[in-house]
Protein backbone atom coordinates (compact mmCIF):
# COMPACT_ATOMS: atom_id res chain seq x y z
CA UNK A 1 0.00 0.00 0.00
CA UNK A 2 1.32 3.37 -0.87
CA UNK A 3 1.94 5.53 2.23
CA UNK A 4 2.17 9.12 2.56
CA UNK A 5 3.41 10.54 6.26
CA UNK A 6 3.30 14.19 7.17
CA UNK A 7 5.46 15.32 9.88
CA UNK A 8 2.86 16.60 12.16
CA UNK A 9 -0.82 15.87 13.16
CA UNK A 10 -1.21 19.28 14.88
CA UNK A 11 1.02 21.82 15.04
CA UNK A 12 0.71 25.79 16.37
CA UNK A 13 3.19 28.06 15.70
CA UNK A 14 3.35 32.39 16.03
CA UNK A 15 3.02 35.12 13.71
CA UNK A 16 5.78 35.86 12.06
CA UNK A 17 7.64 32.27 12.87
CA UNK A 18 9.05 30.26 9.91
CA UNK A 19 7.12 26.85 9.45
CA UNK A 20 7.84 23.45 7.99
CA UNK A 21 5.54 20.80 7.17
CA UNK A 22 6.94 17.53 5.40
CA UNK A 23 5.90 14.83 3.98
CA UNK A 24 7.51 11.94 2.88
CA UNK A 25 5.74 9.32 0.55
CA UNK A 26 7.28 5.34 -0.35
CA UNK A 27 6.42 4.40 -3.45
CA UNK A 28 8.78 6.06 -5.37
CA UNK A 29 6.19 8.76 -7.02
CA UNK A 30 7.33 11.30 -9.48
CA UNK A 31 4.08 13.70 -8.63
CA UNK A 32 3.76 15.66 -5.49
CA UNK A 33 1.11 18.31 -4.30
CA UNK A 34 0.32 20.74 -1.10
CA UNK A 35 -2.86 21.51 -0.78
CA UNK A 36 -4.73 23.70 2.29
CA UNK A 37 -8.47 22.74 3.68
CA UNK A 38 -10.89 25.19 4.26
CA UNK A 39 -14.32 25.10 5.17
CA UNK A 40 -16.66 25.90 2.45
CA UNK A 41 -13.64 26.24 0.14
CA UNK A 42 -12.67 22.43 -0.45
CA UNK A 43 -8.98 21.98 -0.92
CA UNK A 44 -6.76 24.05 -2.78
CA UNK A 45 -3.49 23.58 -4.70
CA UNK A 46 -0.64 25.45 -3.28
CA UNK A 47 2.28 23.91 -4.99
CA UNK A 48 2.81 20.49 -7.30
CA UNK A 49 6.28 19.00 -7.95
CA UNK A 50 6.82 16.16 -10.94
CA UNK A 51 10.23 15.72 -10.03
CA UNK A 52 13.28 16.51 -7.54
CA UNK A 53 13.67 20.21 -7.53
CA UNK A 54 11.13 20.58 -10.06
CA UNK A 55 7.89 22.39 -8.85
CA UNK A 56 5.14 24.42 -10.26
CA UNK A 57 2.68 27.34 -8.67
CA UNK A 58 -0.56 26.11 -7.83
CA UNK A 59 -3.69 28.27 -7.66
CA UNK A 60 -2.52 29.85 -4.21
CA UNK A 61 1.14 30.12 -3.52
CA UNK A 62 1.19 33.80 -1.95
CA UNK A 63 3.07 33.37 1.47
CA UNK A 64 4.59 29.79 0.37
CA UNK A 65 7.45 28.18 -0.54
CA UNK A 66 8.04 24.53 -1.00
CA UNK A 67 11.58 22.18 -1.45
CA UNK A 68 12.08 19.02 -3.12
CA UNK A 69 15.83 17.75 -2.21
CA UNK A 70 14.84 14.06 -2.74
CA UNK A 71 12.43 12.16 -4.70
CA UNK A 72 10.29 10.83 -1.39
CA UNK A 73 10.17 14.03 0.52
CA UNK A 74 8.43 17.53 -0.20
CA UNK A 75 8.48 20.60 2.13
CA UNK A 76 6.00 23.13 2.71
CA UNK A 77 7.67 26.53 3.99
CA UNK A 78 5.39 29.06 5.63
CA UNK A 79 8.15 31.92 5.56
CA UNK A 80 7.00 34.15 7.73
CA UNK A 81 3.38 32.52 9.36
CA UNK A 82 0.31 34.94 9.15
CA UNK A 83 -2.68 34.34 11.06
CA UNK A 84 -4.88 33.66 7.45
CA UNK A 85 -2.49 30.63 7.32
CA UNK A 86 -3.98 28.56 10.01
CA UNK A 87 -5.65 25.33 7.99
CA UNK A 88 -5.62 22.27 7.07
CA UNK A 89 -2.62 21.35 5.26
CA UNK A 90 -2.73 17.81 2.74
CA UNK A 91 -0.14 16.42 1.06
CA UNK A 92 -0.38 13.98 -1.72
CA UNK A 93 1.30 11.91 -4.10
CA UNK A 94 1.16 9.97 -7.87
CA UNK A 95 2.58 8.10 -10.03
CA UNK A 96 3.28 10.25 -13.58
CA UNK A 97 1.49 8.08 -16.55
CA UNK A 98 -1.41 6.63 -17.13
CA UNK A 99 -5.06 7.87 -15.29
CA UNK A 100 -4.58 4.85 -13.43
CA UNK A 101 -0.94 5.28 -12.11
CA UNK A 102 -1.72 9.45 -11.61
CA UNK A 103 -4.08 8.31 -8.88
CA UNK A 104 -3.19 10.94 -5.71
CA UNK A 105 -2.86 9.13 -2.54
CA UNK A 106 -3.08 11.53 0.83
CA UNK A 107 -1.13 12.31 3.79
CA UNK A 108 -3.09 12.56 7.14
CA UNK A 109 -3.15 16.26 7.33
CA UNK A 110 -1.82 18.67 9.44
CA UNK A 111 -3.72 20.93 11.65
CA UNK A 112 -1.70 24.32 11.33
CA UNK A 113 -2.87 26.58 14.20
CA UNK A 114 -1.39 30.25 13.57
CA UNK A 115 -1.57 32.73 17.12
CA UNK B 1 -10.18 27.60 -15.76
CA UNK B 2 -12.07 24.52 -14.60
CA UNK B 3 -14.37 24.61 -11.71
CA UNK B 4 -16.07 22.58 -10.15
CA UNK B 5 -19.09 22.77 -8.04
CA UNK B 6 -20.87 20.73 -4.81
CA UNK B 7 -24.36 22.42 -4.30
CA UNK B 8 -25.41 20.34 -1.31
CA UNK B 9 -23.23 20.76 1.96
CA UNK B 10 -24.74 18.54 3.56
CA UNK B 11 -26.50 15.57 3.22
CA UNK B 12 -28.40 12.61 5.57
CA UNK B 13 -29.56 9.10 4.90
CA UNK B 14 -30.86 5.90 6.41
CA UNK B 15 -28.50 3.41 6.02
CA UNK B 16 -28.98 0.60 3.81
CA UNK B 17 -30.57 3.32 1.85
CA UNK B 18 -29.64 4.94 -1.32
CA UNK B 19 -28.31 8.57 -1.64
CA UNK B 20 -27.18 10.64 -4.46
CA UNK B 21 -24.50 13.65 -3.94
CA UNK B 22 -24.51 16.33 -7.05
CA UNK B 23 -21.53 17.54 -8.71
CA UNK B 24 -21.30 19.84 -11.78
CA UNK B 25 -18.28 21.41 -13.66
CA UNK B 26 -17.13 23.75 -15.74
CA UNK B 27 -14.53 23.22 -18.77
CA UNK B 28 -13.86 24.00 -22.22
CA UNK B 29 -12.11 21.12 -22.86
CA UNK B 30 -13.18 17.42 -24.32
CA UNK B 31 -11.33 15.15 -22.67
CA UNK B 32 -10.89 14.85 -18.74
CA UNK B 33 -10.99 13.09 -16.22
CA UNK B 34 -13.33 12.93 -12.48
CA UNK B 35 -13.36 11.28 -9.82
CA UNK B 36 -14.69 11.02 -6.06
CA UNK B 37 -12.75 11.26 -3.02
CA UNK B 38 -14.15 10.43 0.46
CA UNK B 39 -12.70 12.41 3.57
CA UNK B 40 -13.90 10.33 6.79
CA UNK B 41 -13.48 11.64 10.05
CA UNK B 42 -9.80 11.02 10.47
CA UNK B 43 -9.25 13.06 7.78
CA UNK B 44 -7.23 10.75 5.30
CA UNK B 45 -8.72 11.31 1.73
CA UNK B 46 -8.83 8.05 -0.27
CA UNK B 47 -9.94 7.69 -4.08
CA UNK B 48 -13.30 6.10 -4.65
CA UNK B 49 -14.16 5.97 -7.77
CA UNK B 50 -13.00 7.75 -11.12
CA UNK B 51 -14.49 8.30 -14.53
CA UNK B 52 -12.72 8.61 -17.96
CA UNK B 53 -14.50 11.38 -19.98
CA UNK B 54 -14.49 9.42 -23.13
CA UNK B 55 -15.48 6.97 -22.07
CA UNK B 56 -19.81 6.68 -22.04
CA UNK B 57 -19.82 4.02 -19.54
CA UNK B 58 -20.48 4.97 -16.26
CA UNK B 59 -18.09 3.72 -13.98
CA UNK B 60 -19.47 1.54 -10.83
CA UNK B 61 -16.63 0.29 -7.75
CA UNK B 62 -19.11 -2.09 -5.43
CA UNK B 63 -21.92 0.15 -3.87
CA UNK B 64 -20.59 3.49 -5.89
CA UNK B 65 -21.74 4.19 -9.40
CA UNK B 66 -21.70 7.68 -11.02
CA UNK B 67 -24.02 9.05 -13.41
CA UNK B 68 -21.97 11.07 -15.76
CA UNK B 69 -23.67 13.36 -18.16
CA UNK B 70 -21.15 14.89 -20.54
CA UNK B 71 -23.04 16.98 -21.87
CA UNK B 72 -25.02 18.54 -18.97
CA UNK B 73 -21.35 18.91 -16.86
CA UNK B 74 -22.67 16.85 -14.11
CA UNK B 75 -20.91 13.53 -12.51
CA UNK B 76 -23.16 12.96 -9.49
CA UNK B 77 -22.29 9.65 -6.89
CA UNK B 78 -24.74 7.00 -5.76
CA UNK B 79 -24.03 5.02 -2.71
CA UNK B 80 -26.45 2.43 -2.89
CA UNK B 81 -26.67 0.53 0.86
CA UNK B 82 -25.49 2.64 2.63
CA UNK B 83 -23.17 2.21 5.47
CA UNK B 84 -22.39 3.94 9.21
CA UNK B 85 -18.78 3.77 7.84
CA UNK B 86 -20.14 5.62 4.35
CA UNK B 87 -20.16 9.01 6.55
CA UNK B 88 -17.88 11.23 5.63
CA UNK B 89 -17.05 14.36 3.94
CA UNK B 90 -16.98 13.69 0.14
CA UNK B 91 -15.07 15.83 -2.42
CA UNK B 92 -15.74 16.02 -6.34
CA UNK B 93 -12.52 16.58 -8.21
CA UNK B 94 -11.48 17.25 -12.44
CA UNK B 95 -7.99 16.75 -13.94
CA UNK B 96 -7.10 17.92 -17.27
CA UNK B 97 -6.32 15.19 -19.81
CA UNK B 98 -3.67 17.07 -20.65
CA UNK B 99 -0.13 15.39 -19.71
CA UNK B 100 1.83 18.87 -18.67
CA UNK B 101 3.08 20.71 -15.52
CA UNK B 102 0.01 21.62 -13.55
CA UNK B 103 -2.32 20.36 -15.92
CA UNK B 104 -1.82 17.27 -14.17
CA UNK B 105 -3.67 19.18 -10.80
CA UNK B 106 -7.04 18.23 -9.48
CA UNK B 107 -9.57 20.63 -9.03
CA UNK B 108 -11.98 20.10 -6.05
CA UNK B 109 -15.44 21.17 -5.06
CA UNK B 110 -16.32 22.18 -1.73
CA UNK B 111 -17.76 19.49 -0.51
CA UNK B 112 -20.57 17.09 0.84
CA UNK B 113 -20.80 16.01 4.34
CA UNK B 114 -22.82 13.06 4.71
CA UNK B 115 -24.34 12.16 7.53
CA UNK B 116 -25.48 8.10 7.90
CA UNK B 117 -28.34 7.71 10.24
CA UNK B 118 -29.06 3.97 11.92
Amino acid sequence: DVKVTQSSRYLVKRTGEKVFLECVQDMDHENMFWYRQDPGLGLRLIYFSYDVKMKEKGDIPEGYSVSREKKERFSLILESASTNQTSMYLCASSLAGTLLQETQYFGPGTRLLVL
Amino acid sequence: AQTVTQSQPEMSVQEAETVTLSCTYDTSESDYYLFWYKQPPSRQMILVIRQEAYKQQNATENRFSVNFQKAAKSFSLKISDSQLGDAAMYFCAYRSALNTGTASKLTFGTGTRLQVTL
